[in-house]
């Protein structure tokens, strides 16, 4: 098993411009959800989805869109990056929809100048 | 605040020595969990402690849950160069105080090991 996967690991993009940052599990779980991670503040939740066709808003959501079109894949979009969006983003996924263990990814480290 | 707050923010020990991190809250929690990240990785789940358990133990990891105090501790014992990285703990909060599931997590602990 891979677990759960991100990709691009680093990614620089201009203010404006638009990216989607990819997450896949391989573990079947219902659960998934993108955390941004900035010095000083610890993990804020963004969006997370508990099935297929299912998505809510977190902590933070403003300038990200989420869509789950399958159990496998939580793509995160920015739909026009701006420097405040600057941070390392966590994908992570969990087979229970009540706060169990969460599978984290590596991380996607982005940059908006 | 629905984060936990975890103390010290920094902490540094040689190796051998226990090394002590706490977590306080406020909210109602259906259980609490603490996480290892190393520089530059994702996080890793350590242990997970429901909100009927006092005490839990992985190896050399020990957590403590004080629900009457609203805190936890973990405690590694002989600490190692290789558990240099930050801790953090997640809140799992009450089904009835959140419109969904979900962990919240607090700023972490760096911890330094001196070999």
């Amino acid at each position: 098993n891979a677990g759960v996967t991100q990709t691009p690991k680093f990614q620089v993009l201009k203010t404006g411009q638009s990216m989607t940052l990819q997450c896949a599990q391989d573990m079947n779980h219902e659960y998934m959800s993108w955390y941004r991670q900035d010095p000083g503040m610890g993990l804020r939740l963004i969006h997370y989805s508990v099935g297929a066709g299912i998505t809510d808003q977190g902590e933070v959501p403003n300038g990200y869109n989420v869509s789950r079109s399958t159990t496998e894949d939580f793509p995160l979009r920015l739909l026009s990056a701006a420097p405040s969006q600057t941070s390392v983003y966590f994908c992570a996924s969990s087979y229970s929809l009540w706060g169990e263990k969460l599978f984290f990814g590596s991380g996607t480290q982005l940059s908006v100048l | 605040s629905q984060q936990g707050e975890e103390d010290p923010q920094a902490l540094s020990i040689q190796e051998g020595e226990n090394a002590t991190m706490n977590c306080s809250y406020k909210t109602s929690i259906n259980n609490l969990q603490w996480y290892r990240q190393n520089s530059g990785r994702g996080l890793v789940h350590l242990i997970l402690i429901r909100s009927n358990e006092r005490e839990k133990h992985s190896g050399r990891l020990r957590v403590t849950l004080d629900t009457s105090k609203k805190s936890s501790s973990l405690l590694i014992t002989a600490s190692r160069a290789a558990d240099t990285a930050s801790y953090f703990c997640a809140l799992a909060l009450s089904r009835g105080e959140t419109s969904g599931s979900r962990l919240t997590f607090g700023e972490g602990t760096q911890l330094t090991v001196n070999p």
